[in-house]
């Protein structure tokens, strides 16, 4: 069974602060997504890896997708308020099954 | 394009009664998904949909839950039978054909069970 950890779980930093999340397995995905989610609201995709060692920028967002893709991290640069959501990261495999794998997610609070 | 549409919003139902839920996925998409969330949680895969055909179920998906998708557009969930432990908010996505091409989520439907 394809598993994903996200790590940390929850994260509560000022604005201002550079942050971390990590997105861990022991299987390798094909490609992983990151998407950020709302409450009361669907995930939205921020970025999708493909390629071993890819990294990949979204403004303050980083993106990188490690060498073997059994895992991927995301880092957020002088972080703000509008950064404040529940992180997911999401992989498929590479048995030829198009079925998504979801993340614990990293609830995020960035205080003004 | 108006992404994914799912109806209604929110459903909130007594405890042994039935429920449909709606998803209309992106036009040209032939992916669909259907996942589960509870609070702080992430997604849990349901089950999925390559055109009209039913690929893969989650042994999530009890007896009580079925899945259609007739002309492979739209497709609908159904519980029967709803017990407490159903209330989640029930989500929808698609993707195309394309490997590697990322999914696109709908709002969701939060149930509530009374």
């Amino acid at each position: 069974t394809q598993l994903l950890e996200q790590s940390p779980q929850f994260l509560s930093i000022q604005e201002g602060e550079n942050l971390t999340v990590y997105c861990n397995s022991s299987s390798v995905f094909s490609s992983l997504q990151w998407y950020r989610q709302e409450p009361g609201e669907g995930p939205v995709l921020l970025v999708t890896v493909v390629t071993g060692g890819e990294v990949k920028k979204l403004k303050r967002l980083t993106f990188q997708f490690g060498d073997a893709r059994k895992d991927s991290s995301l880092h957020i640069t002088a972080a703000q308020p509008g950064d404040t959501g529940l992180y997911l990261c999401a992989g498929v495999g590479t048995s030829g099954t198009y079925k998504y794998i979801f993340g614990t997610g990293t609830r995020l609070k960035v205080l003004a | 394009d108006t992404g994914v549409s799912q109806d209604p919003r929110h459903k909130i139902t007594k405890r042994g009664q039935n429920v449909t839920f709606r998803c209309d996925p992106i036009s040209e998409h032939n992916r669909l998904y259907w996942y589960r969330q509870t609070l702080g949680q992430g997604p849990e895969f349901l089950t999925y949909f390559q055109n009209e055909a039913q690929l893969e179920k989650s042994r999530l998906l009890s007896d009580r839950f079925s899945a259609e998708r007739p002309k492979g557009s739209f497709s609908t969930l159904e519980i029967q039978r709803t017990e407490q432990g159903d209330s989640a908010m029930y989500l929808c996505a698609s993707s195309p054909r394309e490997s590697n091409q990322p999914q696109h989520f709908g709002d969701g439907t939060r149930l509530s069970i009374l």
